[in-house]
């Protein structure tokens, strides 16, 4: 079944250690993203990238960093996390960047202690 | 600065119609999203508008006016599985996505 897949569904760790999220579509989308929502906000854009080999940064990059290898992984990475950075992390796609129907994944629940 | 707004809350019976307002301003406009998500679930996809007026989807519409900034997201024959946050998200000239915190529709039998 084509579609986006994130990992892991969740995850407690402790502030200070290195986290990388992982997220893989099979839809053969250009453009990805990375967004944090919590509660009583707004889903905020981390990063995206529009195409393989690009990224940018989005409203709250800060404390994360993304690749685009090729078309499918889009993988996003805290450095050193802290406890500001516990948040539901969703991954999307789309055919082009912030045109059309954005296919989101099932979200990675991140506790940092 | 660009915003989004929609009430945090809205309450309805079963069977009913349920109408969730959204206002927007944002630098140019490029169209404006629905989006639902059930607690716990990632948000999917409703409706997409970049022309005024009313688009019929099934037992949902959605509501485009660009002059006044408003769009709204209409359910009819309310199901309790319609209970969810719907979020609207309008698109800039940037082509970036600006989101509102999502209406929390509560049914109620």
């Amino acid at each position: 079944i084509a579609g986006i897949t994130q990992a892991p569904t969740s995850q407690i760790l402790a502030a200070g250690r290195r986290m990388t999220l992982r997220c893989t579509q099979d839809m053969r989308h250009n453009a990805m993203y990375w967004y944090r929502q919590d509660l009583g906000l707004g889903l905020r854009l981390i990063h995206y990238s529009n195409t393989a080999g690009t990224t940018g940064k989005g409203e709250v990059p800060d404390g994360y960093s993304v690749s685009r290898a090729n078309t499918d992984d889009f993988p996003l990475t805290l450095a050193s996390a802290v406890p500001s950075q516990t948040s539901v992390y969703f991954c999307a796609s789309s055919d082009s960047l912030n045109t059309g129907e954005l296919f989101f994944g099932e979200g990675s629940r991140l506790t940092v202690l | 600065g660009q915003n989004i707004d929609q009430p945090t809350e809205m309450t309805a019976t079963e069977g009913a119609i349920v109408q969730i307002n959204c206002t927007y301003q944002t630098s140019g406009f490029n169209g404006l999203f629905w989006y639902q998500q059930h607690a716990g679930e990632a948000p999917t996809f409703l409706s997409y508008n970049v022309l005024d007026g009313l688009e019929e989807k099934g037992r949902f519409s959605s509501f485009l006016s660009r002059s006044k900034g408003y769009s709204y997201l209409l359910l009819k024959e309310l199901q309790m599985k319609d209970s969810a946050s719907y979020l609207c998200a309008a698109v800039d000239s940037n082509y970036q996505l600006i989101w509102g915190a999502g209406t929390k529709l509560i049914i109620k039998p």
